[in-house]
Order: structure tokens, then C-alpha cells, then sequence
């Protein structure tokens, strides 16, 4: 069965600096990783989806890395703002099967 | 483009009512389709997932059914609701194959 972890569970921060989300997952025969951000009481908004065979991808300010063989991959948020304070998802994909970690909660301080 | 609709947003339900939630997508055909639950502080669970018209797969034993009428339709349902089914309960797709899911707005659901 498949476990997917996130660390830390929370994490604050000033405006400005750049935020950097774990998650790991224990089986490594993956199809592919997705990381979402949910704002409370909303669904869950797609930030960026890696395929089993690449290594990173890219959007904006957020950059995602994946190691399968290691079972990790990190989500890093440059030059934090205040609106980039959500729950961010990270999601591993088995056959037909998203599993996910329980997300980090993050907080931007103005 | 791809949509996904699902409702209600809120709902407040008495134990041992019955219950209905339905998701619908646009834009798309034979999406793989799922129903997830997010408990209080809690990641998301998987509960069914259906690869089409009147396949329905679950994951956990519960109190819970779900059925898929349309290709693009998904229902969750109950006979009788326990203050367990509580919770915040979103739909999502997926085209077959390795590629990105995509969620519904969620429903809270609250028995009481």
C-alpha cells in the first residue's frame, strides 16, 4: 500500500523568502506525482504534474523535483507572498489510484 | 475545456437521513472518476473510483454507495446517514492513462 508523507505539517514565513515542501512516498512504482494547493473549505487547484520519467517541472515561481527512485519530491515556492498561504497536496499516482499525504499548511506573514 | 461541477457546496443532514451527491464533468469523454472524503485535519481518501458507465470500484467498506448513470455522471449516496460520513467530500477525473486529476469544488457535508 501506498504512503505518502509531507513535511512539515505547517510552516510560516515571511513575505519574501522561499518556501520548501517535502514530500516522500514509499513505493516508487509510480506513474506520476501531482502537487495541489487547497485554500480552506475549497477543492484542491492543480499546481504541476511531474511524469515518472522527468526529474523537475516548472511554473512561475514554483518548481517541483522528483527522485522516484528515492521515493521524494520537493515543491519550492521563491519569493513567498502572502496569497501563496494554503494547504499544498502532494499526490502519487499508482494505476488509477491518487494517493495522498496529509499536506503542509503554510502561512506567509505580510 | 474541461469542467467539473459539483453540489451542493453545503449540506446538513440528520442521522439515518438518505443522501445524494453528484459530480458531472464537461468537455470530455470515459474520464476515470472518483469520490474522495477529507476528514477534519486529515488527508484525502479515497472511497470509489469508476472507469465507466456502471463500474464502480470501492475502496472502503462503509456506509456509502456510489453509482455512475451517465458516462460523465458520478453519484455518492446513502440509505441512512451516521455523524461518522461527516466530512468534506470532493469528486475528481482523470483522462486514462499517466496524466494530471483534476477536483471539484467539494461538498461539506454535516450530519447531525
Amino acid at each position: 500500500k501506498q504512503e505518502v508523507t509531507q513535511i512539515p505539517a505547517a510552516l510560516s514565513v515571511p513575505e519574501g523568502e522561499n518556501l520548501v515542501l517535502n514530500c516522500s512516498f514509499t513505493d516508487s512504482a509510480i506513474y506520476n506525482l501531482q502537487w495541489f494547493r487547497q485554500d480552506p473549505g475549497k477543492g484542491l487547484t492543480s499546481l504541476l504534474l511531474i511524469q515518472s520519467s522527468q526529474r523537475e517541472q516548472t511554473s512561475g515561481r514554483l518548481n517541483a523535483s522528483l527522485d522516484k527512485s528515492s521515493g521524494r519530491s520537493t515543491l519550492y515556492i521563491a519569493a513567498s507572498q502572502p496569497g501563496d498561504s494554503a494547504t499544498y497536496l502532494c499526490a502519487v499516482r499508482n494505476d488509477y489510484k491518487l494517493s495522498f499525504g496529509a499536506g503542509t499548511t503554510v502561512t506567509v506573514r505580510a | 475545456s474541461q469542467t467539473i461541477h459539483q453540489w451542493p457546496a453545503t449540506l446538513v443532514q440528520p442521522v439515518g437521513s438518505p443522501l445524494s451527491l453528484e459530480c458531472t464533468v464537461e468537455g470530455t469523454s470515459n474520464p476515470n472518476l472518483y469520490w474522495y472524503r477529507q476528514a477534519a485535519g486529515r488527508g484525502l481518501q479515497l472511497l470509489f473510483y469508476s472507469v465507466g458507465i456502471g463500474q464502480i470500484s470501492s475502496e472502503v467498506p462503509q456506509n456509502l454507495s456510489a453509482s455512475r448513470p451517465q458516462d460523465r455522471q458520478f453519484i455518492l449516496s446513502s440509505k441512512k446517514l451516521l455523524l461518522s460520513d461527516s466530512g468534506f467530500y470532493l469528486c475528481a477525473w482523470s483522462v486514462r492513462g499517466a496524466t494530471e486529476a483534476f477536483f471539484g469544488q467539494g461538498t461539506r457535508l454535516t450530519v447531525v
